[in-house]
């Protein structure tokens, strides 16, 4: 069965640094998903992209993020300058129309020291 | 304003009962419902859809009531794999954007 994969696993960041999250979705979904879970609390969208741009993004995907897709394949989720508060499980998750279903990556999990 | 509402539980509950969850969503505009489970740590998975005519996979049922703006999930015979987290899921747009509940804890005892 197909699925989406994630790296890295844990990513271990200083205040102010950035990261390069990647996702690998599964093949033939169009739609691509980005949603953060902080420790204890609910899984908030980021951003959706389609068609090799962002389609919808929330009030917590600021300048100091973004997305792309360079090759076709992976999508990443750039945190230009970290903070405290962006630590938090990053999940990514693809969809095709059709499907019931978003299929989510098992997640990265980024602490910002 | 929460857009999605759940009981955060926990719900424990020995094995072999009967346990209900509800939820209530917000924005009447809402399209398509879920109910998604989470392991500690885990990504969340879809469990099932829940219909307006309301459907049934094995010991799971979900029941949507648009008017009131309410889902409900049934487990019957509980197993002690289904202890997770359960999370409601709206879907809002075209665009499949989810919107999700703070989820329910479950823990089936023994």
């Amino acid at each position: 069965e197909p699925e989406v994969t994630q790296t890295p696993s844990h990513q271990v960041t200083q205040m102010g640094q950035e990261v390069i999250l990647r996702c690998v979705p599964i093949s033939n979904h169009l739609y691509f998903y980005w949603y953060r879970q902080i420790l204890g609390q609910k899984v908030e969208f980021l951003v959706s992209f389609y068609n090799n741009e962002i389609s919808e993004k929330s009030e917590i995907f600021d300048d100091q993020f973004s997305v792309e897709r360079p090759d076709g394949s992976n999508f990443t989720l750039k945190i230009r300058s970290t903070k405290l508060e962006d630590s938090a499980m990053y999940f990514c998750a693809g969809w095709t129309s059709g499907d019931d279903e978003q299929y989510f990556g098992p997640g990265t999990r980024l602490t910002v020291t | 304003r929460k857009e999605v509402e759940q009981d955060p539980g926990p719900f424990n509950v020995p094995e072999g009962a009967t346990v209900a969850f509800n939820c209530t969503y917000s924005n009447s505009a809402s399209q398509s419902f879920f109910w998604y489970r989470q392991d500690c740590r885990k990504e969340p998975k879809l469990l099932m859809s829940v219909y307006s005519s309301g459907n049934e996979d094995g010991r799971f049922t979900a029941q949507l009531n648009r008017a009131s703006q309410y889902i409900s999930l049934l487990i019957r015979d509980s197993k002690l794999s289904d202890s997770a987290t359960y999370l409601c899921v709206v879907n809002l747009d075209s665009n499949y954007q989810l919107i999700w509940g703070a989820g329910t804890k479950l823990i089936i005892k023994p």
